[in-house]
């Protein structure tokens, strides 16, 4: 089984500033069909997820361009470029190569 | 307005079963591949099942297999999970999860998510 590893699990940040997220997972994430099934979710508090971005680093309809995403293999990273108030959540990253897995979240709140 | 809504949860003792549904609307529900996720009070999010828009591929994750069936009714244009031998355990939140598709291809992610159904398993 996949094994999906978040670091940091709690990330403080001041509004305004950078945040960035790491995900690795315990083998390649490269699919058969040459694509990488990585993607990155927003939950805020009371609500159920939302798609920020699919396949590394393609931002879905709608997201800020503040959220960027980057990696390959088994390494990858969610940037926020700014970190405003709406942001506060807990982050997914979740692979999709192998069945489905979450990584186990990791909380930003503001400092 | 696409959405999904789920429903059929509740409270069952240990070792019951519970049926939950997911209605969708904006969207056929019948084009699309489907997922279960769920999340424990506090915890973080678990894959649970995945259906092909056919209805005729499943999968399960290890924590589930055996005791959950995932299915779709297309003539209701539905999605299913029925869950068998509950366990403490499998007290959580159950979202309906539907897969990311764009210009024809299924980017394996989940675009549109439930609000979720709270299922509590006690005695």
């Amino acid at each position: 089984d996949i094994v999906m590893t978040q670091t940091p699990l709690s990330s403080p940040v001041t509004l305004g500033q950078p945040a960035s997220i790491s995900c690795r997972s315990s083998q390649s994430l490269v699919h058969s069909d040459g694509n990488t099934y990585l993607s990155w979710l927003q939950q805020r508090p009371g609500q159920p997820p939302r798609l920020l971005i699919y396949k590394i680093s393609n931002r879905f309809s709608g997201v800020p361009d503040r959220f960027s995403g980057s990696g390959a293999g088994t390494n990858f990273t969610l940037k926020i470029s700014r970190v405003e108030a709406e942001d506060v959540g807990i982050y997914y990253c979740m692979q999709a190569t192998y069945l489905r897995t979450f990584g186990q979240g990791t909380k930003l709140e503001i400092k | 307005e696409v959405q999904l809504v789920e429903s059929g949860g509740g409270l069952v003792q240990p070792g019951g079963s519970l049926r939950l549904s997911c209605a969708a609307s904006g969207f056929t529900l019948n084009n699309y591949e489907m997922n279960w996720v769920r999340q424990a009070p506090g915890k973080g999010l678990e894959w649970l099942s995945y259906i092909s828009s056919s209805g005729r591929t499943t999968f399960y994750a290890d924590s589930v297999k055996g005791r959950f069936t995932i299915s779709r009714d297309k003539a209701k244009s539905s999605l299913s999970l029925q869950m068998n031998s509950l366990r403490a355990e499998d007290t959580a939140v159950y979202y309906c999860a539907r897969d990311a598709i764009f210009s024809g291809y299924d980017l394996n992610t989940f675009d549109i998510w439930g609000q979720g159904t709270m299922v509590t398993v006690s005695a």
